[in-house]
This record gives C-alpha cells, structure tokens and sequence, in this order.
C-alpha cells in the first residue's frame, strides 16, 4: 500500500487479556515507531526499530508491553494482561534513515479496555 | 518529559482570519516539525525548519524558528474550515531519533 497500514482500527477487550497490534510501514522505510496517545494528550514514545540495528524500548511504560519488527517489516506491538489505563490510541509511524524526519503516521488502533 | 510544548491550548477563529501557535522546546535540535492531526487519528507531517534556518513558507503555512529562545511558531494565513484541527510540534535532540511530541494546539476555524 502506499501509507502506513495499522490493524485492527479499533479493539475492546477485557482487562487481563492480551492483545496484539500491527503496523505494516511504507516499503523501504527503514525507521519504525510506536507512540501512544491518551485522550487530549499529546503523543508519548514507546519503541523505536532502525534496520537491523536493536530496537530502543526506552520508552514502553512496563514489561507488559513488547514489541518485535520481522524481517525489516511489519511490526506487532504486544500487550499482555492489559490494564484499564492502557486505554489509548496507538500510532505507528515509518520514516527514511535514522533522523526522524518526516514520520508517515497510521491511523492508529483505537484500544478499550473494559 | 514532552520536549515540545504548544501555546495556547486551543484557538477558535473565523474563517479567513489567521492563526497563530507557538511551541517551545527544551534541548539543542536539528529540526524542528509540525504536523497535523485531525480527529484524534493519524497525524500528517506538514513543514520541517532546520536549526540553521530562521523563516520557512510552504502553501498558507509559514514557520519561524529562533533557536536562541527556543522557539518557533507556526502562522496559517487565510484560514479554512478544513484547517480545524490539531498541531503539534514535534523536536529530537540533536544526534537522536526520539521524535517528542507537545500536546497540541487544537484549532477550530468557524465558517
């Protein structure tokens, strides 16, 4: 496709299951990023993948959260056991090299938890 | 911590007028971004300023950076329905990828 692809748009679940959340960037882009953002807040960073170099995991809030990037390519963010406050839209976003400029964002996963 | 901020936190104006926001950031930059988000979904990448240049235009947008305050603003000139929603600056310190975004000026233009 020509854009950042996200799945599912939106996903309700119930406190204490996991969940799974895919990004699938623009081709050739080599930069990967996960941000989180809460309601009316801004964006907060979660994990950043570059080629084949070891993610920055900086960012996730808890060893609930993981992520992985297969083959230079789609991406899968991981939520175990989730927890009402990890209620959020989730954004994925891809950009050329290592400068962070000019991030082509998704549309987000919209996640409830209930 | 956000390493940008955006003032004011929400601008309401008619259509035609102009708007004007304002970010500031924390740490030495290479760039600075602003990008646009409407309906609380995907955000879309709208000018990037480079910490040696001072005025940049693109279409109605024109931003500013004054790296000596650590500042820039973001001016939208003849404003449009379409133009409601929100802005956010965006900044990575220099030599690092960690995009970090403020919370966002939430603009509605009013027809």
């Amino acid at each position: 496709g020509a854009g950042v692809s996200q799945s599912p748009s939106n996903k309700v679940t119930e406190k204490g299951k996991d969940v799974e959340l895919r990004c699938d960037p623009i081709s050739g882009h080599t930069a990967l990023y996960w941000y989180r953002q809460s309601l009316g807040q801004g964006l907060e960073f979660l994990i950043y993948f570059q080629g084949n170099s070891a993610p920055d995991k900086s960012g996730l809030p808890s060893d609930r959260f993981s992520a992985e990037r297969t083959g230079g390519s789609v991406s899968t963010l991981t939520i175990q056991r989730t927890q009402q406050e990890d209620s959020a839209v989730y954004l994925c976003a891809s950009s050329l090299g290592n400068r962070a400029e000019k991030l082509f964002f998704g549309s987000g996963t919209q996640l409830s938890v209930l | 911590s956000q390493q940008g901020e955006e003032d004011p936190q929400a601008l309401s104006i008619q259509e035609g007028e102009n708007a004007t926001m304002n970010c500031s950031y924390k740490t030495s930059i290479n760039n600075l971004q602003w990008y646009r988000q409407n309906s609380g979904r995907g955000l879309v990448h709208l000018i990037l300023i480079r910490s040696n240049e001072r005025e940049k235009h693109s279409g109605r947008l024109r931003v500013t950076l004054d790296t000596s305050k650590k500042s820039s603003s973001l001016l939208i000139t003849a404003s449009r329905a379409a133009d409601t929603a929100s802005y956010f600056c965006a900044t990575a310190p220099s030599n690092d990828y960690k995009l970090s975004f403020g919370a966002g000026t939430t603009v509605t233009v009013r027809a």
